[in-house]
C-alpha cells in the first residue's frame, strides 16, 4: 500500500514555542492531505484539509492562525503549531488521498506533541 | 446530518470469531472504510465496500448494506495482536471521511 511518513515522531516543547511536523507521501502524489488530532482514548478529530497550491479548510473551531498548514508540494504539507500550550498536547496525525483510489486516505505514523 | 454508531468495547476469546457493527446515517454515501489502530499508533487500513455485500481478505471480511445504513467487521481466528480498535469511517458526499468513535476490542487467552 501507500506510505506516508510523518516527522518527527515526537517532540517536546516548552510552552510558547512553535513546531513544525512534516507530512510526506513517499511514492504517490497527494493533491490533498488531511491533519488529525486525537486525545487519549478518544477517535480521530479532523482538524483540517490540506490542498496542495491553496489555502487549507480548516475545520469548525480549529484556529488557523494557531495551527499553520503550508501544502506546497505534491509530496509534502506541513503543520505548524504557534505558541503551544499544554493543552496543545496531543497525537497529530496526517493522512494524504489516493489520487489512483479517489476515496482512500494512508495514514503517516503519527507525532506525539508534549508541551510542558 | 451524518451520523455513525459503533459499539464501544467488545471482548472476545483467542482462536473465536467476532463480528463489529457499524450503522451509519447519511444523506450522501461514497463508501465506508475499516480501519484497526493499536494504541498509540496511526490507523491502518483493512477495507473498503461501497456497494453491498461481503468483502472477504484473509482472516478479516467486511459487510456493507446501504439500504439498511449497516455495516460489520469479521474477524476470525482471533490472535491476541488483533487487540486493538476498529474504527468504522464513512466516505461523505463530498469524499471526507466521517469517523465513528471506534470499537476497542480486547482479546482474551
Amino acid at each position: 500500500g501507500a506510505v506516508v511518513s510523518q516527522h518527527p515522531s515526537w517532540v517536546i516543547c516548552k510552552s510558547g514555542t512553535s513546531v513544525k511536523i512534516e507530512c510526506r507521501s513517499l511514492d504517490f502524489q497527494a493533491t490533498t492531505m488531511f491533519w488529525y488530532r486525537q486525545f487519549p482514548k478518544q477517535s480521530l478529530m479532523l482538524m483540517a484539509t490540506s490542498n496542495e497550491g491553496s489555502k487549507a479548510t480548516y475545520e469548525q473551531g480549529v484556529e488557523k492562525d494557531k495551527f499553520l498548514i503550508n501544502h506546497a508540494s505534491l509530496t509534502l504539507s506541513t503543520l505548524t503549531v504557534t505558541s503551544a500550550h499544554p493543552e496543545d498536547s496531543s497525537f497529530y496525525i496526517c493522512s494524504a488521498r489516493d489520487p489512483g483510489l479517489e476515496t482512500a486516505q494512508y495514514f503517516g505514523p503519527g507525532t506525539r506533541l508534549t508541551v510542558l | 446530518g451524518q451520523n455513525i454508531d459503533q459499539p464501544t468495547e467488545m471482548t472476545a476469546t483467542e482462536g473465536a470469531i467476532v463480528q463489529i457493527n457499524c450503522t451509519y446515517q447519511t444523506s450522501g454515501f461514497n463508501g465506508l472504510f475499516w480501519y484497526q489502530q493499536h494504541a498509540g499508533e496511526a490507523p491502518t487500513f483493512l477495507s473498503y465496500n461501497v456497494l453491498d455485500g461481503l468483502e472477504e481478505k484473509g482472516r478479516f471480511s467486511s459487510f456493507l448494506s446501504r439500504s439498511k445504513g449497516y455495516s460489520y467487521l469479521l474477524l476470525k481466528e482471533l490472535q491476541m495482536k488483533d487487540s486493538a480498535s476498529y474504527l468504522c469511517a464513512l466516505v461523505d458526499s463530498n469524499y471526507q471521511l466521517i469517523w465513528g468513535a471506534g470499537t476497542k476490542l480486547i482479546i482474551k487467552p
